[in-house]
């Protein structure tokens, strides 16, 4: 099982605040998706990323792919309450049937 | 969003019955997957499908079935209900190189 760091384990702070999550392991994988799970739903897809170094960018959110392809961070800039959620990163496909590897994710309150 | 309805959404039970939880997709995806969610330990796979009849285990599938019979369905049942399999269970199908997750059915083995 190659597995998937997530730091820190949980985080609270204050609206407008900025913040950085990090998703790590010693394997290196072909890509990596970010999830974002609310209370009582499931998980729902933010992003995919596939090539070593590349940043992609959703509002207020910024996702970065390492460059040996081995971790990844999320940053969000002026969080906001609706940010609030478990964040959690998803070692990618690999073609076949067998479903995605969960990181334990990041649980984060954004205070208003 | 896929339509993935996963039933019941709550269930209390005792040790030692059986449970069967339900999912039902309307997006005719071939790839469906049950997962446990569990504090401490995230989210673990617990049998996935590949096509009717077509079923494969995963990391936690100890104490579990599943089966699939339609595209469609895809189920999922402990034959004899423990404490330890008290947990948050969700359905989810493949379809564009991602999961989309059911909103889960919360499970009490008492």
């Amino acid at each position: 099982t190659q597995l998937l760091e997530q730091s820190p384990q949980f985080l609270s702070i204050q609206e407008g605040e900025n913040l950085t999550v990090y998703c790590n392991s010693s394997s290196v994988f072909s890509s990596l998706q970010w999830y974002r799970q609310e209370p009582g739903e499931g998980p729902v897809l933010l992003v995919t990323v596939v090539t070593g170094g590349e940043v992609k960018k959703l509002k207020r959110l910024t996702f970065q792919f390492g460059d040996a392809r081995k971790d990844s961070s999320l940053h969000i800039t002026a969080a906001q309450p609706g940010d609030t959620g478990l964040y959690l990163c998803a070692r990618g496909m690999r073609g076949g049937a067998d479903g995605l590897t969960f990181g334990k994710g990041t649980h984060l309150i954004i205070q208003p | 969003d896929a339509g993935i309805t996963q039933s019941p959404r709550h269930k209390v039970t005792e040790t030692g019955t059986p449970v069967t939880l339900r999912c039902h997709q309307t997006e005719n995806h071939r790839y469906m997957y049950w997962y446990r969610q569990d504090p401490g330990h995230g989210l673990r796979l617990i049998h996935y499908s590949y096509g009717v009849k077509d079923t494969d285990k995963g990391e936690v599938s100890d104490g579990y079935s599943v089966s699939r019979s339609k595209t469609e369905d895809f189920l999922l049942t402990l034959e004899s209900a423990t404490s330890s399999q008290t947990s948050v269970y969700f359905c989810a199908t493949r379809g564009n190189e991602k999961l989309f997750f059911g909103s889960g059915t919360q499970l009490s083995v008492l």
